[in-house]
């Protein structure tokens, strides 16, 4: 069973606009969320991340929002760009043993059209 | 070469055949990850290696076998593979084992087909 759920395979978006990706996890031991992006052919990137003790975290364009009530966290860029095309995973962390694990979504593929 | 790398980008062999995949890390981390990414499924941690040693096997069949003979090097061999073990393999390392200040960094991975 899949403890990290990204349910829009897709989303398609025009520059400038701004993107909303979503993710939802059940596991309520998890304390940190990250979010990584991929472009084809190239390994995931780190973008942005947030403690389960915020509800908000901001760099640039580039905001993560958690609601630990519904077990949701959701990523938003504004404006979004062409550049920004791409995978983007949502992963989350909780510590297991004596490796601090990261699950993954199964991430959403951006299009922003120009 | 920067960050990591992975050698072979794409590998085809039969089931019978014994290869192996090679990453390399250039970041000065103490940590590795080998990750398995199947059609329309999450990246799934394998292993971790944490100076050298492993300390996370994720339940992986022993027809996948690690080895890590330094901190900036990690292979994965593998033997008698089944076609369902056609996947992206993704190599990753970080400074250390904390989620919270040690950011996995990512290969571009291996596209390995079974045949």
């Amino acid at each position: 069973d899949q403890q990290v759920k990204q349910n829009s395979p897709s989303l398609s978006v025009q520059e400038g606009r701004i993107s909303i990706l979503n993710c939802d996890y059940t596991n309520s031991m998890f304390d940190y969320f990250l979010w990584y992006k991929k472009y084809p052919a190239e390994g995931p990137t780190f973008l942005i991340s947030i403690s389960s003790i915020k509800d908000k975290n901001e760099d640039g364009r580039f905001t993560v929002f958690l609601n630990k009530s519904a077990k949701h966290l959701s990523l938003h860029i504004v404006p979004s760009q062409p550049g920004d095309s791409a995978v983007y995973f949502c992963a989350a962390s909780y510590y297991g043993g004596a490796t601090n694990k990261l699950i993954f979504g199964t991430g959403t593929l951006l299009a922003v059209q120009p | 070469e920067t960050g990591v790398t992975q050698t072979p980008r794409h590998l085809v062999m039969g089931m019978t055949n014994k290869k192996s995949l090679k990453c390399e890390q250039h970041l000065g981390h103490n940590a590795m990850y080998w990750y398995k990414q199947s059609a329309k499924k999450p990246l799934e941690l394998m292993f971790v290696y944490n100076f050298k040693e492993q300390t996370e096997n994720n339940s992986v069949p022993s027809r996948f076998s690690p080895e890590c003979p330094n901190s900036s090097h990690l292979f994965l061999h593998l033997h008698t593979l089944q076609p369902e073990d056609s996947a992206l393999y993704l190599c990753a390392s970080s400074q250390g084992l904390a989620a919270t200040t040690d950011t996995q960094y990512f290969g571009p991975g291996t596209r390995l087909t079974v045949l």
